[in-house]
């Protein structure tokens, strides 16, 4: 059963439109995360978060932008899609200060966005 | 961010062992090995992780060499819902997450 919680898991939209992705967890897990992957191609980092107010750029820059209100929810905006932002997005987390000291991330199952 | 070698794809038959190798040569003392896979339309899933020692749980077991260069990931008895891509992961803890997922390894099981 899933403890990570993304929707919609399929979206279709026109170019110009703004869109959020949801991203919610239930384990209370400090640490959050967006990864961003085309078909067949590797999960690049774009977001993360240590903590409530807190946000990072990842790896790979991105147009998006990301809030951390609440602990449980970590939504990715894009203001203005556009058909270079088709592709799926995925959500994940992980604790802080786990005892082994590795970074275990748990997945939501992905969003995948075509902008025509 | 350190970065691993796996093969683009392996095949297996069903209930036949299968391992599956990486190479993380620049590993540092401090990087532990992960395992990941993801099914399709799905998010990659957690399998194992390992820092020096051999490691197993009721999903698989990670042999790690001992200069721990390379790792190897084996599936005791493959089944058909085992065909994934593989990824091979180092974590350095301190980077809080920064995980570098390359192409993996696309495991094909066999009926």
């Amino acid at each position: 059963e899933a403890d990570i919680y993304q929707t919609p898991r399929y979206l279709v939209i026109g170019t110009g439109k703004k869109i959020t992705l949801e991203c919610s967890q239930t384990m209370g897990h400090d640490k959050m995360y967006w990864y961003q992957q085309d078909p067949g191609m590797e999960l690049h980092l774009i977001h993360y978060s240590y903590g409530v107010n807190s946000t990072e750029k990842g790896d790979l820059s991105s147009e998006s932008t990301v809030s951390r209100i609440r602990t449980e929810h970590f939504p990715l905006t894009l203001e203005s899609a556009r058909p270079s932002h088709t592709s799926q997005y995925l959500c994940a987390s992980s604790e802080s200060g786990s005892f082994s000291g590795a970074n275990v991330l748990t997945f939501g199952a992905g969003s995948r966005l075509t902008v025509l | 961010d350190a970065k691993t070698t796996q093969p683009n794809s392996m095949e297996s038959n069903e209930e036949e062992p299968v391992h599956l190798p990486c190479n993380h040569s620049t590993i540092s003392g401090t990087d532990y090995i992960h395992w990941y896979r993801q099914l399709p339309s799905q998010g990659p899933e957690y399998v194992i992780h390992g820092l020096t020692s051999n490691v197993n749980n009721r999903m698989a077991s990670l042999a790690i060499a001992e200069d721990r260069k390379s790792s190897t990931l084996i599936l005791h008895r493959a089944t058909l819902r085992d065909a994934a891509v593989y990824y091979c992961i180092l974590d350095r803890g301190s980077t809080l997450g920064r995980l570098y997922f390359g192409r993996g390894t696309q495991l094909t099981v066999w009926p």
